[in-house]
């Protein structure tokens, strides 16, 4: 069984599109994370989301919008894209640190996202 | 959370031990540091992470210096499935919700 499991893997657009990814956890995990890394291989981290509750907002333009129907799914709907959205979106989950466990993240496998 | 510092790149012979060190100098009596990989473009994973004690687990060995400023991380019998960026992250723990800051890393290249 996959722990972190995200869709679509790879996806590609035109500008001014709007698109989603899709994630999922069956770890029981509390927390939720989207992270992008872009051509020069940096991840950054874009959102977090505590019990369906936005923890983490970092800078990241509007036309970007998590959604968390419950605690094992985290969306992220992208509006209007642009050609440098293009990036690969991780997807991530960790037990709430308060309460149990090390903090640890579990990644997915990312989604690619080539917008043209 | 505190910053780190690593070198950009490291080449280890393959069954060799690679010593991936890490400098957070800056880092807090309540911060953990935490080690992750990214084996080409698949999501990164958790390696081990320590408070203060040296760790050990089936993959590594995470030495800690006394101050904590500094610490290293042991892939003991290194393999070319072992060729990855190596990430040295230091954050707090118990903290609801507290993502993690990834640096550039150290890109370490297993050869045979």
């Amino acid at each position: 069984d996959t722990a972190v499991s995200q869709t679509p893997k790879y996806l590609v657009t035109q500008m001014g599109n709007d698109k989603s990814i899709k994630c999922e956890q069956n770890l029981g995990h509390d927390t939720m994370y989207w992270y992008k890394q872009d051509s020069k291989k940096f991840l950054k981290i874009m959102f977090s989301y505590n019990n369906k509750e936005l923890i983490i907002n970092e800078t990241v333009p509007n036309r970007f919008s998590p959604k968390s129907p419950d605690k094992a799914h985290l969306n992220l709907h992208i509006n209007s894209l642009e050609l440098g959205d293009s990036a690969v979106y991780f997807c991530a989950s960790s037990q709430d640190p308060w309460r149990l466990g090390t903090g640890e993240l579990f990644f997915g496998e990312g989604s690619r996202l080539t917008v043209l | 959370d505190a910053k780190t510092t690593q070198p950009t790149s490291m080449d280890c012979a393959e069954g060799r031990a690679a010593n991936l060190p890490c400098n957070h100098s800056t880092i807090s009596g309540n911060e953990y540091v935490y080690w992750y990989r990214q084996i080409h473009s698949q999501g990164p994973q958790y390696i081990i992470h320590g408070l203060k004690n040296n760790e050990t687990n089936e993959m590594a060995s995470l030495i800690i210096t006394e101050d904590r400023k500094s610490s290293t991380l042991i892939l003991p019998h290194a393999t070319l499935r072992d060729t990855a960026v190596y990430y040295c992250i230091v954050r707090v723990a118990k903290q609801a919700g507290t993502a993690l800051i990834f640096g550039k890393g150290t890109t370490l290249s297993v050869s045979s």
